[in-house]
């Protein structure tokens, strides 16, 4: 069966510093992968997408980047963090639409 | 365009049952159903395609009126599990390229 594994779990940042979050997948090929971000209290926002090695699609323009550099890891970057860059992000993959949500990553911001 | 839940907000005693919808001004090609616990992450309901299809999940159902760009969650029986922050997510064009999530309707469900 197909697993999402995301990490850190929890993450304290001060403002301008770098950051890099990492998602994979296991259990499944060449899936869709996706980065969403919940502010507190708030729905869903799509950040990014991918449908393959190093095709990156950007909804949102943002000091935010994301690559994916294997099949199933999909990372999401920053050079330096800015306190609205807090909140819980959740990486999603689905082999056509986005179906399954990862554990997700808090990141507090300082 | 981000779709329209509504209620924003339902309490309800346990075995009550509930409808939650969504509505979006763009044509939907998919309405996907997730419910999110505090603190977690959002856990996949059910999908819905576009032809009207209706979808059973235990005793959680969803329809789907693609002229009415509509979907309604449909929970009968609550149980005190249920509770939690419901969110529809839409799609326009079918492909992989992401959903949008309404702001979400909060279920309490009281013993």
């Amino acid at each position: 069966s197909q697993t999402i594994h995301q990490w850190p779990a929890t993450l304290v940042q001060p403002v301008g510093s770098p950051l890099s979050l990492e998602c994979t997948v296991e259990g499944t090929s060449n899936p869709n992968l996706y980065w969403y971000r919940q502010a507190a209290g708030r729905g869903l926002q799509l950040l990014f997408y991918s449908v393959g090695i190093g095709q990156i699609s950007s909804e949102v323009p943002q000091n935010l980047s994301a690559s994916r550099p294997q099949d199933r890891q999909f990372i999401l970057s920053s050079k330096k963090l800015l306190l609205s860059d807090s909140g819980f992000y959740l990486c999603a993959w689905g082999t056509g639409q986005p179906q399954h949500f990862g554990d997700g990553t808090r990141l507090s911001i300082l | 365009q981000q779709p329209v839940q509504s209620p924003q907000a339902v309490i309800l005693r346990e075995g009550e049952d509930a409808v939650i919808n969504c509505s979006s001004s763009k044509a939907l090609y998919s309405v996907h159903w997730y419910r999110q616990k505090h603190g977690e992450a959002p856990v996949f309901l059910m999908i819905l395609l576009k032809g009207g299809e209706q979808k059973g999940h235990e005793k959680i159902s969803a329809s789907f009126n693609e002229k009415k760009q509509q979907s309604s969650l449909y929970l009968t029986a609550s149980q005190l599990s249920y509770s939690g922050t419901y969110f529809c997510g839409t799609s326009s064009g079918g492909g992989a390229d992401g959903l949008t999530f309404g702001k979400g309707t909060h279920l309490i469900i009281q013993p």
